[in-house]
């Protein structure tokens, strides 16, 4: 059990279309990162939360992608205008800051259409 | 800039066989950590160890063993006597500092293990 869950676990969806999905850690972490990770590769980073404010963004994160982390613990990740390409395996980290391990939840498997 | 190499893509070994899975990394911090995950088929990305670069010595844990090779910028992990559940890929990773505090990882492309019964 890594103390985290994400939600919907796998999400089809045509092109074209809007997505969230969310992920909650059991336990409180200042941090929380979202990655993302494409067939036969390892995950790539995409942004990450301290406490609710946004501190940094990757290049692969376009103007369709928005996340926020409202309350400081659960965190949301929405795609907008789906594209073929998005499809992938979305992680949400929760980050220890003290040992900058990132234990990481089961992921949503996105499939566009 | 920041990069983890697995140059195994894929390696087979009959069951009780050791296994050894090479990484290679770069970085310009003079503080990182270095990890390896192992993802079944399940998807779950699974931790496994973090050492820290100053921190040298070998480790061992049960069946499994990590040398960390600062002067070759080495960090290969090896399963000893492997077992069918072993399967699965695995993933080197690295930190590396962000200006804003936080870390990310980077991942190498993972070395895809089956273990043979």
């Amino acid at each position: 059990d890594t103390g985290v869950s994400q939600d919907p676990r796998h999400k089809i969806t045509k092109r074209g279309q809007n997505v969230t999905f969310r992920c909650d850690p059991i336990s409180e972490h200042n941090r929380l990162y979202w990655y993302r990770q494409t067939l036969g590769q390892g995950p790539e980073f995409l942004t990450y939360f301290q406490n609710e404010a946004q501190l940094e963004k990757s290049r692969l994160l376009s103007d369709r992608f928005s996340a926020e982390r409202p309350k400081g613990s659960f965190s949301t990740l929405e795609i907008q205008r789906t594209e073929q390409g998005d499809s992938a395996m979305y992680l949400c980290a929760p980050g220890d800051s003290r040992t900058d391990t990132q234990y990481f939840g089961p992921g949503t498997r996105l499939t566009v259409l | 800039a920041q990069k983890v190499t697995q140059a195994q893509t894929e390696i087979s070994v009959v069951e009780k066989e050791d296994v050894t899975l090479d990484c290679v990394y770069e970085t310009r911090d003079t503080t990182y950590y270095l990890f390896w995950y192992k993802q079944p088929p399940s998807g779950e990305l699974v931790f496994l160890i973090r050492r820290n670069s100053f921190d040298e010595q070998n480790e061992i844990s049960g069946r499994y063993s990590w040398n960390f090779q600062k002067s070759t910028s080495s960090f290969n992990f090896t399963i000893t006597a492997s077992q069918v559940v072993d399967s699965a890929v695995y993933f080197c990773a690295l930190s590396e500092a962000l200006n804003t505090g936080g870390f990310k990882t980077i991942f190498g492309a993972g070395t895809r293990l089956f273990v043979k019964a």
